[in-house]
């Protein structure tokens, strides 16, 4: 089966800059989560959808963030603005039940806000 | 509220040599632990993971850990560490509310020394 696909790989953009993430989870999984992984500090949650649905945005660091899931399918993630501070790697992973077997993780996408 | 600790952000070892990477957790309930591997330009691989049940749990690649309660600990292990170990490894407890969300220690970076 394919797996948890991320694009872009790398994205550099300016402060102020507007930047949209997407995942493509594996086909037939219900649940997509993201999280980020600031330079030398721990993976952090930042929100999990059920199918189209947020259940869980409690890590979402600032409403400079949106999440969207159309449809049920792939997954965005827009920061508008960028600050510096939000530079990192943003992962994404999807799993059929709500993570208790483990999930499967995409490359992640490095962004670095200049 | 839970949290991981990993003693080591860097650790060497010969080929061949033991691996012992640690995880501590703090937990109020009996939680769920995840050992976490990401090899360069990819993303992370679950290695092992410990529900219930059996308290020494084998992964992948040769790995395995044990669930040590009254120590609140699950270190990773490998009896003879190959080249191909070097990665980084992460630890993760799941929130026992809410969404089983993870909550990742901050990585070790293993480095296998010829």
């Amino acid at each position: 089966e394919a797996g948890v696909t991320q694009f872009p790989s790398h994205s550099v953009i300016e402060k102020g800059q507007t930047v949209t993430l997407r995942c493509d989870p594996i086909s037939g999984h219900d649940n997509l989560y993201w999280y980020r992984r600031v330079m030398g500090k721990e993976i952090k949650f930042l929100l999990h959808f059920v199918k189209e649905s947020k259940q869980d945005e409690s890590g979402m660091p600032n409403n400079r963030f949106l999440a969207e899931r159309t449809g049920g399918t792939y997954s965005t993630l827009k920061v508008q603005p960028a600050e510096l501070e939000d530079s990192g790697v943003y992962f994404c992973a999807s799993s059929q039940d709500q993570g208790l077997v483990g999930y499967t993780f995409g490359s992640g996408t490095r962004l670095t806000v200049v | 509220a839970q949290s991981v600790t990993q003693l080591g952000s860097h650790v060497s070892v010969s080929e061949g040599a033991l691996v012992l990477l640690r995880c501590n957790y703090s937990s109020s309930v009996p939680p769920y632990l995840f050992w976490y591997v990401q090899y360069p330009n990819q993303g992370l691989q679950l290695l092992l993971k410990y529900t219930t049940g059996a308290t020494l749990v084998k992964g992948i690649n040769g790995f395995e850990a044990e669930f040590k309660k009254s120590e609140t600990s699950f270190h990773l292990t490998k009896p003879s560490a190959h080249m191909s170990d070097a990665a980084e490894y992460f630890c993760a407890v799941t929130s026992t509310s809410g969404t089983y969300k993870y909550i990742f220690g901050t990585g070790t970076r293993l480095k296998v020394l010829a």
